[in-house]
């Protein structure tokens, strides 16, 4: 069975300051890998999805990630944080049906001016 | 474009009582849909997810159930609510499998359920 592990429960960074999200899953076969963002009160909203080709996807709000198969990794990045990302983060990966979607446990961002 | 609708925005239950809550999609045809629950500072728990028109399946034991009367609607209810039962709860969809070939899900913007 697929899973998810996002081992920063939280994260501050200073606006302005590059981010990266880490995200560890564990799957057999080649996964679909996304990462999503949930202002509080909110629901979830698609950042960007990995399902093959290149392994630098970039998403919405700036956001990329990076696949990478040897450390079973799919971390996100944002080279300069907005007041406006403070959120919780999710990643997820697809089951071999199509059916359903893990997701991790979350990170919330916190940016301090 | 494709939409997705919950309602209640909001809802405050006594214990014991029943619930229903309402999902609804536009712009799609035979779609997934799914019910997630968050609980407080907890991720996402997916509840039931539905593959077609009274196809229910569900992912954890519990007092609730799932319906899907038509293709684009999808019901969670209760006939007896728990304290326990206090979240926030998501709606989703997705394209079918066959059609699609990277199983994104999309969210409506939820539902905060209090028991009291």
């Amino acid at each position: 069975a697929q899973s998810v592990t996002q081992p920063d429960i939280h994260i501050t960074v200073s606006e302005g300051a590059s981010l990266e999200l880490r995200c560890n899953y564990s799957y057999g076969a080649t996964p679909y890998l996304f990462w999503y963002v949930q202002s509080p009160g909110q629901g979830l909203q698609l950042l960007l999805k990995y399902f093959s080709g290149d392994t630098l996807v970039q998403g919405i709000k700036g956001f990329e990630a990076e696949f990478k198969r040897s450390q079973s990794s799919f971390n996100l990045r944002k080279p300069s944080v907005h007041w406006s990302d403070a959120a919780e983060y999710f990643c997820a990966v697809g089951d071999e049906y199509g059916n359903k979607l893990v997701f991790g446990a979350g990170t919330i961002l916190r940016v301090k001016s | 474009s494709q939409t997705i609708h919950q309602w209640p925005a909001t809802l405050v239950q006594p214990v014991g009582s029943p619930l229903s809550l309402e999902c609804t999609v536009e712009g799609t045809s035979n779609p997934n849909l799914y019910w997630y629950r968050q609980a407080a500072g907890r991720g996402l728990q997916l509840l039931f997810y539905s593959v077609g028109i009274g196809q229910i399946s569900s992912e954890v034991p519990q007092n609730l159930s799932a319906s899907r009367p038509q293709d684009r609607q999808f019901i969670l209810s209760s006939k007896k609510l728990l304290l326990s039962d206090s979240g926030f709860y998501l709606c989703a969809w997705s394209p079918p499998p066959r059609l699609a070939a990277t199983y994104e899900q999309y969210f409506g913007p939820g539902t905060r359920l209090t028991v009291t």
